[in-house]
């Protein structure tokens, strides 16, 4: 049974880094069959696509619009997890972040982390 | 602004039927037959409840249906039970740069 588990902090400063991790049980990250994916939620902007990282005989990724400029996800193979780093990051951030896991089998997010509410406050 | 349009709210009896519309585009919802639906309580992550429009994962009641018509995809719950009251959104694939899409999420009542 798959599992995501997600880590870092609940709190960052305006113009800093925000870093999450999701850590993958019950598959790998290098799965030809998956992507890997960052979500954020929050009152003002609903439920929002980040970005995703996934492996076809080799690393790729797509980010949304409109953080395309800020943000990088990575797959890290020696962890069997993946990581989203969003910069400059202003209040406007705030939100519950996501991690998911999309089938190339379904087309659909199967499987998500607990959720990550992370606040951007000075 | 969410790229799929959703009702804020749907309410209705124990045992009845209700249907929550999600309505994109021909670039997404009307292009695809990959429309998702999620249900998600209160502090929880979101649960997928339907893939590829109309399929369930496995374990997920058949009381949970889905379709679509044109630029509209349909979640229907039948034989509603208190335990369906949480919100539900709407995912779509999306053409060029947009990829994916979500409602902005139905919450969902039993009276």
């Amino acid at each position: 049974q798959v599992q995501l588990q997600q880590s870092g902090p609940g709190q960052v400063k305006p113009s800093q880094t925000l870093s999450l991790t999701c850590a993958i049980s019950g598959d790998s990250v290098s799965s030809n069959s998956a992507a890997w994916n960052w979500m954020r939620q929050s009152p003002s902007r609903g439920l929002e696509w980040l970005g995703r990282t996934y492996y076809r005989s080799k690393w790729y990724s797509d980010y949304a619009v409109s953080v395309k400029t800020r943000i990088t996800i990575n797959p890290d193979t020696s962890k069997n997890q993946f990581s989203l780093q969003l910069n400059s990051v202003t209040p406007e951030d705030t939100a519950v972040y996501y991690c998911a896991s999309w089938r190339v089998q379904s087309e659909a997010f199967d499987i998500w982390g607990q959720g990550t509410m992370v606040t951007v406050s000075s | 602004q969410s790229a799929l349009t959703q009702p804020a709210s749907v309410s209705g009896s124990p045992g009845q039927s209700i249907t929550i519309p999600c309505t994109g585009t021909s670039s997404d919802v009307g292009g695809y037959n990959y429309v998702s639906w999620y249900q998600q309580y209160p502090g929880k992550a979101p649960k997928l409840l339907i893939y590829e429009v109309s399929h369930r994962p496995s374990g997920v009641s058949n009381r949970f249906s889905g379709s679509k018509s044109g630029n509209t995809a349909y979640l229907t719950i039948s034989g509603l039970q208190a335990e369906d009251e949480a919100d539900y959104f709407c995912n779509s694939h999306a053409s060029s740069d947009t990829l994916v899409v979500f409602g902005g999420g139905t919450t969902l009542t039993v009276l």
